[in-house]
């Protein structure tokens, strides 16, 4: 299948701070490319979608100014977690797809753990 | 949005096959299925997708009843590694990605666990 992968694969930082996440598709260009956020012990919660060269449209409660997600060109899209505090403490997980039709599905990254102190 | 419902658990021995249902009554006609497998602090990987009939591959075969109204993973002669959690995802993979499609939906899933 497909190949994903996220950079970096564990961040710590200090609360305040901004982290910034990478998602690569690197087989494959990316039309569409997806973040989710997972806590532990539960399933994963799909924050945004993005589409390569527009801006990202955010589920219901994400806050898109907290949240920056940028997707500028079709193998590489950002998630930039701004002012990150305890409780943005999570795995984040990206994943990407290559074709808008049906039946196409996404390939995930191997995620990046997020720890905010 | 099709919802779907999968056991939260099962257990099972090395060798044995694996039968893990997913419940998926009000999907649409365009919706496929699909399956993901997530070990602890990985992300998800693709097992197997599905329309309808049955579909096979190299890790696992999938059933789907003529209504389509429910699906099974069945997973041949399980080894310790299989142990992890299982994602039934029902939905159109096309047209407008606003999010609220089913198939970019993670529900519980199901947590086989394989003993020895």
């Amino acid at each position: 299948g497909a190949v994903v992968s996220q950079h970096p694969s564990r961040v710590i930082c200090k609360s305040g701070t901004s982290v910034k996440i990478e998602c690569r598709s690197l087989d494959f260009q990316a039309t569409t490319m997806f973040w989710y956020r997972q806590f532990p012990k539960q399933s994963l919660m799909l924050m945004a979608t993005s589409n390569e060269g527009s801006k990202a449209t955010y589920e219901q409660g994400v806050e898109k100014d907290k949240f920056l997600i940028n997707h500028a060109s079709l193998t590489l899209s950002t998630l930039t977690v701004t002012s990150a505090h305890p409780e943005d403490s999570s795995f984040y997980i990206c994943s990407a797809r290559s074709r808008p039709i049906a039946g196409d599905t996404q390939y995930f990254g191997p995620g990046t753990r997020l720890t905010v102190l | 949005l099709a919802k779907t419902t999968q056991p939260i658990s099962m257990d099972s021995y090395e060798g044995q096959e694996v039968n893990i249902t997913c419940s998926h009554n009000n999907i649409a006609t365009n919706d496929y299925i699909t399956w993901y497998q997530q070990f602890p602090s990985q992300g998800p990987r693709f097992i197997i997708q599905g329309y309808k009939t049955k579909v096979t591959n190299e890790v696992a075969s999938l059933f789907i009843p003529a209504d389509r109204k429910s699906s099974t993973l069945s997973l041949p002669r399980v080894s310790l590694s299989d142990t992890a959690v299982y994602y039934c995802l029902v939905g159109d993979m096309s047209g407008n990605y606003g999010g609220s499609q089913g198939n970019l939906i993670f529900g519980k899933g199901t947590k086989l666990s394989v003993k020895p």
